[in-house]
C-alpha cells in the first residue's frame, strides 16, 4: 500500500508556458501533500507544503506566484509552474502522508521539467 | 545553520559484507529521522524511521541507530546484495514539529560489488 502516482513523468516546453504537475494518493487519503525539487547532485529541497481544503504553506524563497499549489482533494494535489523559464528546469517530486503524527512520506516518481 | 552531512563519496561494498552509512546533522532538534533510497530518475523510497527515544531500529537486513546526543544516524544493510546498490539518503523533520516536511542529506551512493 501507499503508492502515490506522478503526472507527467517528462516535460519539455518552451520559456514562458504554464505547466501543471499532478500528485495523487491511489490507495490511501493524504490529509498533507509535499512539493520538493531537486537539481542534480543536490539533495531534495522542500518548496511547500499542501494542506486539503487550505492554502499550502511555501518555504522560504519559494514563489507562490510562480508555483501555484492546489490540494482540492484527499488524494490530489496539483502544482502549476507558471510562466516557466529555464532556471525552473529541475526534477519535482511530490510526497504524501497517511494522517497522524509522525508518519514517513511516500513519494512519486518525480517530473523532470526541461524549458527550452 | 542547519546541515545534513552524508559521506559525499561512493561506498563500494563487497557482496554479502555489511554496509554502514553515516548521518550527521547539527542545528536541529528532529522528532524523527528516516532513510529513504533513491534510484537515478526516481522518487525515495521509505526504507525505516526511527524516534528521538529510540536508539535501534530493524527490519530485515536492515538497521538504523539513532544517537541525539552524538547528532548521529547510523544505517546499516547486513549481507548486502548488488541490488541494494542506490542512493541512500538521511531526512529530518523540517522544524521539529513532527508533520512537517524533511530536509534531507544530499545522499550516500552504494555500490555492492558481485
Amino acid at each position: 500500500g501507499a503508492v502515490v502516482s506522478q503526472h507527467p513523468s517528462r516535460v519539455i516546453c518552451k520559456s514562458g508556458t504554464s505547466v501543471k504537475i499532478e500528485c495523487r494518493s491511489l490507495d490511501f487519503q493524504a490529509t498533507t501533500m509535499f512539493w520538493y525539487r531537486q537539481f542534480p547532485k543536490k539533495s531534495l529541497m522542500l518548496m511547500a507544503t499542501s494542506n486539503e481544503g487550505s492554502k499550502a504553506t511555501y518555504e522560504q524563497g519559494v514563489e507562490k506566484d510562480k508555483f501555484l499549489i492546489n490540494h482540492a482533494s484527499l488524494t490530489l494535489s496539483t502544482l502549476t509552474v507558471t510562466s516557466a523559464h529555464p532556471e525552473d528546469s529541475s526534477f519535482y517530486i511530490c510526497s504524501a502522508t497517511r494522517t497522524g503524527i509522525i508518519q514517513p512520506q511516500h513519494f512519486g516518481d518525480g517530473t523532470r521539467l526541461s524549458i527550452l | 545553520s542547519q546541515k545534513i552531512e552524508q559521506n559525499s563519496e561512493a561506498l563500494n561494498i563487497q557482496e554479502g559484507k555489511t554496509a554502514t552509512l553515516t548521518c550527521n546533522y547539527t542545528n536541529y532538534s528532529p522528532a524523527y529521522l528516516q532513510w529513504y533510497r533513491q534510484d537515478p530518475g526516481r522518487g525515495p523510497v521509505f526504507l525505516l524511521l526511527i524516534r528521538e527515544n529510540e536508539k535501534e531500529k530493524r527490519k530485515e537486513r536492515l538497521k538504523v541507530t539513532f544517537d541525539t546526543t552524538l547528532k548521529q544516524s547510523l544505517f546499516h544493510i547486513t549481507a548486502s546484495q548488488p541490488a541494494d546498490s542506490a542512493t541512500y539518503l538521511c531526512a529530518l523533520d523540517h522544524s521539529g514539529g513532527g508533520a512537517d516536511g524533511l530536509s534531507f542529506g544530499i545522499g550516500s551512493l552504494l555500490f555492492i560489488q558481485p
